[in-house]
């Protein structure tokens, strides 16, 4: 089946400072979806990413999807307290068997 | 709009005992999931459904069933509840294949 890593696991980041994390896949993705979790709240989309190569930006976060299909990359700028949370990214081919990688755990130091 | 909403919120239950857990969206959408979280392990997607009538299994089905009750409603049900059954569960809908999930606030299920 389909196997998502995400890394980091966790991050400790002081306020201002950029932040990336990715996601690798076993198997060809034709969609990446990135997702941001605050405690005691379901998922939130943030971006959405749906062709080998794009790179997609929402506000301070960017996003993009491997040349490879089997990767993508998070950014996020100039980071501030409420970036707190945890964000996953998510993958599928063409179907409805969306994965979900582990987690990156953002903490920001003021 | 309500988006998905899942009830209950809070359940606990002894090992053996039978519950469902509901949800229904207000999107219009044809695909409905359900995930579990557990600390460390992200969401692991239990069953979905593409459209109504039809349901799959994702990664981790045993132990679970679920309904597709009409385009709005999709149940899951716990037949034997078991301890390693302990978790968080998220109902999600989107428009179409591969699209954006759009989740509910969560179920946290406690087996004792």
């Amino acid at each position: 089946g389909q196997q998502l890593n995400q890394s980091p696991q966790s991050m400790f980041i002081q306020e201002g400072e950029d932040v990336s994390m990715n996601c690798t896949s076993s198997s060809i993705f034709n969609t990446w979806l990135w997702y941001k979790q605050d405690p005691g709240e379901g998922p939130v989309l943030l971006i959405a990413l749906y062709k080998a190569g794009e790179l997609t930006s929402n506000g301070r976060l960017t996003a993009q999807f491997g040349i490879t299909r089997k990767d993508s990359f998070l950014n996020i700028s100039a980071s501030i307290p409420s970036d707190v949370g945890i964000y996953f990214c998510a993958g599928s081919y063409n179907n409805n068997d969306m994965r979900f990688g582990a987690g990156t755990r953002l903490t920001v130091k003021p | 709009n309500a988006g998905v909403t899942q009830t209950p919120k809070f359940q606990v239950l002894k090992t053996g005992q039978s519950m469902t857990l509901q949800c229904a969206q207000d999107m219009n959408h044809n695909s409905m999931y359900w995930y579990r979280q557990d600390p460390g392990m992200g969401l692991r997607l239990i069953y979905y459904s593409a459209s109504e009538g039809t349901t799959d299994k994702g990664e981790v089905p045993n132990g679970y069933n679920v309904s597709r009750l009409n385009k709005r409603e999709f149940s899951l049900r716990l037949e034997s509840a078991a301890p390693s059954q302990t978790s968080v569960y998220f109902c999600a809908s989107s428009e179409g294949v591969s699209g954006e999930l759009f989740f509910g606030e969560g179920s946290r299920l406690t087996v004792l």
